[in-house]
C-alpha cells in the first residue's frame, strides 16, 4: 500500500538555524499539506499546495516558513530561522480532492 | 471559526465488545467530517468521512460514524473491537469537501484490552 514517508524522523536544531524537512507523497495525488502538533497540543494545518503553487495557509505559516516541490517527487517545508516554539512534530500529507493522507512526522526539537 | 472536541483521553475496551470513541464540533457552515487514527511510529490514516447525505458512514476496516446535526456530534464506532484496533483516533473537520485546512481534535487513544 502506498505511503507518505518524511525524513529525518527527528531533527535537532540549534535556535537560528535552517532546517528543511523532506517528504515524499504518494505518486499519483495532486495535493500536498503541511501539519505540525506541539507536543501535548492539537494538531495545527500550516499549509496546503496544489498546482505548484500555495493554496491555503493559517496564521502560523509566517515569512519564516516556506514550501517547495523541486523535483517533481519531493515536497519540503524549510524554516529560515528556528525558534524554540517551533519544536513540534511534523506531519506531512497529501491527497485528492476529498482525502488527506499523512506521513509519520518528523520530530524537531530546536535548543 | 472550527473547533472540534474529543472528551475522552482515553477509552479502554474489552475485545469483542463495540467500541465507541466521541467526537463533537463547532462550525459556522456545513461541516465536513473525518476520523484518523494512528498506529504507532505511522502517519496519520483516513478512516472515513461524511460530506453530506446519509448520517451513517462507513469506513475502513469496519468503522462507521454517525453524523448527528442536533447534537453537533460525529461519533465513532465499531461493533466488535479487536487488540489490532488499539491506536490513537482524531476527529477532525473542515468547511470544504477538498478536505483542505482541517481542524483536528486532540485525539483519543483506544486500548482494546484482549
Amino acid at each position: 500500500e502506498p505511503e507518505v514517508t518524511q525524513t529525518p524522523s527527528h531533527q535537532v536544531t540549534q535556535m537560528g538555524q535552517e532546517v528543511i524537512l523532506r517528504c515524499v507523497p504518494i505518486s499519483n495525488h495532486l495535493y500536498f499539506y503541511w501539519y505540525r502538533q506541539i507536543l501535548g497540543q492539537k494538531v495545527e494545518f500550516l499549509v496546503s499546495f496544489y498546482n505548484n503553487e500555495i493554496s491555503e495557509k493559517s496564521e502560523i505559516f509566517d515569512d519564516q516558513f516556506s514550501v517547495e516541490r523541486p523535483d517533481g517527487s519531493n515536497f519540503t517545508l524549510k524554516i529560515r530561522s528556528t525558534k524554540l516554539e517551533d519544536s513540534a512534530m511534523y506531519f506531512c500529507g497529501s491527497g485528492t480532492y476529498n482525502e488527506q493522507f499523512f506521513g509519520p512526522g518528523t520530530r524537531l526539537t530546536v535548543l | 471559526a472550527q473547533s472540534v472536541a474529543q472528551p475522552e483521553d482515553q477509552v479502554n475496551v474489552a475485545e469483542g465488545n463495540p467500541l465507541t470513541v466521541k467526537c463533537t464540533y463547532s462550525v459556522s457552515g456545513n461541516p465536513y467530517l473525518f476520523w484518523y487514527v494512528q498506529y504507532p511510529n505511522r502517519g496519520l490514516q483516513f478512516l472515513l468521512k461524511y460530506i453530506t447525505g446519509d448520517n451513517l458512514v462507513k469506513g475502513s476496516y469496519g468503522f462507521e460514524a454517525e453524523f448527528n446535526k442536533s447534537q453537533t456530534s460525529f461519533h465513532l464506532k465499531k461493533p466488535s473491537a479487536l487488540v489490532s484496533d488499539s491506536a490513537l483516533y482524531f476527529c477532525a473537520v473542515s468547511l470544504s469537501t477538498g478536505a483542505n485546512n482541517l481542524f483536528f481534535g486532540t485525539g483519543t487513544r483506544l486500548t482494546v484490552i484482549p
